[in-house]
């Protein structure tokens, strides 16, 4: 069974520019999480889909954005980079949000630079 | 408002000795669930083990053990029998139930296993 894969893995952009990371769930998982990761700030979430619905959001400002597709896949956007937007995105997939056992598998991750 | 707190930057522990990770949560959500992740110097985050907040029984995953003392808001990660290959970052995260069921993550501590 195939992990959860993110594409690009790595991507550099300059200040101002937009950019969109792709997220492919394990098979069968519906849902799916983007958090950003910095050596300052550690692991904070984003953003949580479930069939084509954000469900939960974290606080980040309105140039983070997000969606879902049919197929569970998911991409986020940022819009008007700035330099602290430099960050690994981590894309996590599960198959479905409960108040359970809620086992999150992640992705490698995409690293962004902004310059 | 829902919080991990991961009080250990680092930590270094001679090969095969018992570690322990501490965590402390706060919730005010009757219902949630405690985890804890592994991420390797390569960035992959990977899943260790899983509390429920109405588990009657510690949790247990081959080496790893959860030491879930709920009145005292604690969730310390048990390693017996360190290897090398333990050496990397451990995240404790949180997801609530009902109130809010956003996954949070603590900080993180870094572990090094010393030969």
């Amino acid at each position: 069974k195939a992990g959860v894969t993110q594409t690009p893995r790595y991507l550099i952009k300059t200040r101002g520019q937009q950019v969109t990371l792709s997220c492919s769930p394990i098979s069968g998982h519906r849902s799916v999480s983007w958090y950003q990761q910095t050596p300052g700030q550690g692991l904070q979430f984003l953003f949580e889909y479930f069939s084509e619905t954000q469900r939960n959001k974290g606080n980040f400002p309105g140039r983070f954005s997000g969606r879902q597709f049919s197929n569970s896949r998911s991409e986020m956007n940022v819009s008007t980079l700035e330099l602290g937007d430099s960050a690994l995105y981590l894309c996590a997939s599960s198959l479905a949000p409960t108040s359970g056992k809620d086992e999150q598998f992640f992705g490698p991750g995409t690293r962004l630079t902004v310059l | 408002a829902q919080k991990i707190t991961q009080t250990q930057p680092g930590m270094f522990v001679q090969e095969k000795e018992a570690v322990t990770l501490d965590c402390t949560y706060d919730t005010s959500d009757p219902s949630y669930g405690l985890f804890w992740y592994k991420q390797p110097s390569s960035g992959e985050m990977i899943f260790l083990i899983y509390q429920g907040s109405y588990d009657q029984q510690n949790a247990t995953e081959g080496r790893y053990s959860l030491n879930f003392q709920k009145a005292r808001k604690s969730a310390n990660l048990v390693i017996s029998a360190s290897q090398l290959g333990d050496s990397a970052m451990y995240f404790c995260a949180m997801r609530g139930g009902v109130r809010d069921d956003k996954i949070i993550f603590g900080k993180g501590t870094r572990l090094h296993i010393l030969p």
